[in-house]
């Protein structure tokens, strides 16, 4: 099993509508999680990080964590085609210790017009 | 612009020779890590320092490569012999340990590497 599982997509939504994006993890010590956006042929981007059980929001991004489940997700809403970009789930494997990131392969996100 | 900068941009080198790149992190960054990325594969860590230290080397980071960061600011990460496998886009990223909560890195705009 991998220690960081995504989607790889392609997942298409309409521009408006909701993206969900899913993300699940072997360590159950890890204790924090974040979300990268990544632009082809640019470097990831940090849109949100959670490390608490339940909804963290932040403008049109919701991340959800269930930590029994060992599932993390990202929520967009309102999607716009400026979106579209590969979705990267990271995550530390230790509690508050090296903080190296073990990241997904990425969900690539289209957002149709 | 995270703030983290990484010289040069794009490297194109034959099999065989030496590389080495730069990054210079946030200024009150103690933590710098490097990465690398395959088309179509998500970051992989190689390594990382805090202050002048390199705490963790990656199984990934053969003894062709070396990192660096002399007087815990900026970092460099030398390949020698290079391998036409080595061709990646390799990413810095910088954080700074707080004594509780999430530590978040910030990347880099990534060296891309080609090995002819």
């Amino acid at each position: 099993q991998k220690e960081v599982e995504q989607n790889s997509g392609p997942l298409s939504v309409p521009e408006g509508a909701i993206a969900s994006l899913n993300c699940t993890y072997s360590d159950r010590g890890s204790q924090s999680f974040f979300w990268y956006r990544q632009y082809s042929g640019k470097s990831p981007e940090l849109i949100m990080f959670i490390y608490s059980n339940g909804d963290k929001e932040d403008g049109r991004f919701t991340a959800q964590l269930n930590k029994a489940s060992q599932y993390v997700s990202l929520l967009i809403r309102d999607s716009q085609p400026s979106d579209s970009a590969t979705y990267l789930c990271a995550v530390p494997p230790y509690a508050f210790g090296n903080e190296k990131l073990t990241f997904g392969t990425g969900t690539r996100l289209t957002i149709i017009p | 612009d995270t703030g983290v900068s990484q010289d040069p941009r794009h490297k194109i080198t034959k099999r065989g020779q030496n590389v080495t790149f730069r990054c210079d992190p946030i200024s009150e960054h103690n933590r710098l890590y490097w990465y690398r990325q395959t088309l179509g594969q998500g970051p992989e860590f190689l390594t990382y320092f805090q202050n002048e230290a390199q705490l963790e080397k990656s199984r990934l980071l053969s003894d062709r490569f070396s990192a660096e960061r002399p007087k815990g600011s900026f970092s460099t990460l030398e390949i020698q012999r290079t391998e036409q496998g080595d061709s990646a886009m390799y990413l810095c990223a910088s954080s700074f340990r707080p004594g509780q909560g999430a530590e978040t890195q910030y990347f880099g705009p990534g060296t891309r590497l080609l090995v002819l």
